[in-house]
């Protein structure tokens, strides 16, 4: 089992570009996430989908866009990207459907700065 | 709004030594409590997660213990190693579940040998 895996693993924009983070899970998990790290700030949640072909807004959504592909495969989009958009972004599954009720398992990240 | 605090922010301890990792929360209210650990440039890794009905959980030298009504929880580690060194996350989900964890900003711990 691989997990969660994120491509790519390190990623620089101009502001105004855009770009698609992939996050694909192999536990058969039903529900998915996508969180961003800044120091000094914690995990914030950007958006979740608690079952296939749901999506809702976490803490912090403004910006992005998400889609839920299949069961496997949750993706982040940045339509135009904007310095403050710098920071790590993690996805994440777990097994529970409807909810956020359970462990989750992270990804190894995706380092993106926004030049 | 939920907020969660940990201190230290920064821990360093001798190989050997046991060592208590803090984490407190402002509303009671909680669904569960998670640790994570994460190593530098890498993703989260879950260790224990507590249901707000429980008062402890253990796995090999970790054992987490929750106290709901002070808004406390402990990570007790026994007898640290330096692959224990890394930054310890701890994260409340609130209400009836099904709400967005809220996240700590770690205490990075250092094991020196």
């Amino acid at each position: 089992n691989a997990g969660v895996t994120q491509t790519p693993k390190f990623q620089v924009l101009k502001t105004g570009q855009s770009m698609t983070l992939q996050c694909a899970q192999d536990m058969n998990h039903n529900s998915m996430y996508w969180y961003r790290q800044d120091p000094g700030m914690g995990l914030r949640l950007i958006y979740y989908s608690a079952s296939e072909g749901t999506t809702d807004k976490g803490e912090v959504p403004n910006g992005y866009n998400v889609s839920r592909l299949n069961k496997r495969e949750f993706s982040l989009r940045l339509e135009s990207a904007a310095p403050s958009q710098t920071s790590v972004y993690f996805c994440a599954s777990s097994e529970a459907l409807g909810g956020m009720t359970d462990t989750q398992y992270f990804g190894p990240g995706t380092r993106l700065t926004v030049l | 709004k939920q907020e969660v605090t940990q201190i230290p922010a920064a821990l360093s301890v001798p190989e050997g030594e046991n060592l208590v990792l803090n984490c407190s929360f402002t509303d009671s209210a909680i669904y569960n409590l998670q640790w994570f650990r994460q190593d530098p440039g890498k993703g989260l890794t879950s260790l224990l997660l507590i249901q707000s009905s429980q008062r402890e959980q253990t796995s090999g030298r970790l054992n987490a213990s929750l106290d709901k009504s002070s808004g406390r929880s402990t990570l007790y580690i026994a007898a640290s190693q330096p692959g224990d060194s890394a930054t310890y996350l701890c994260a409340v989900m609130g209400g009836s579940g099904n709400t967005p964890l809220v996240f700590g900003k770690g205490t990075r711990l250092s094991v020196i040998a």
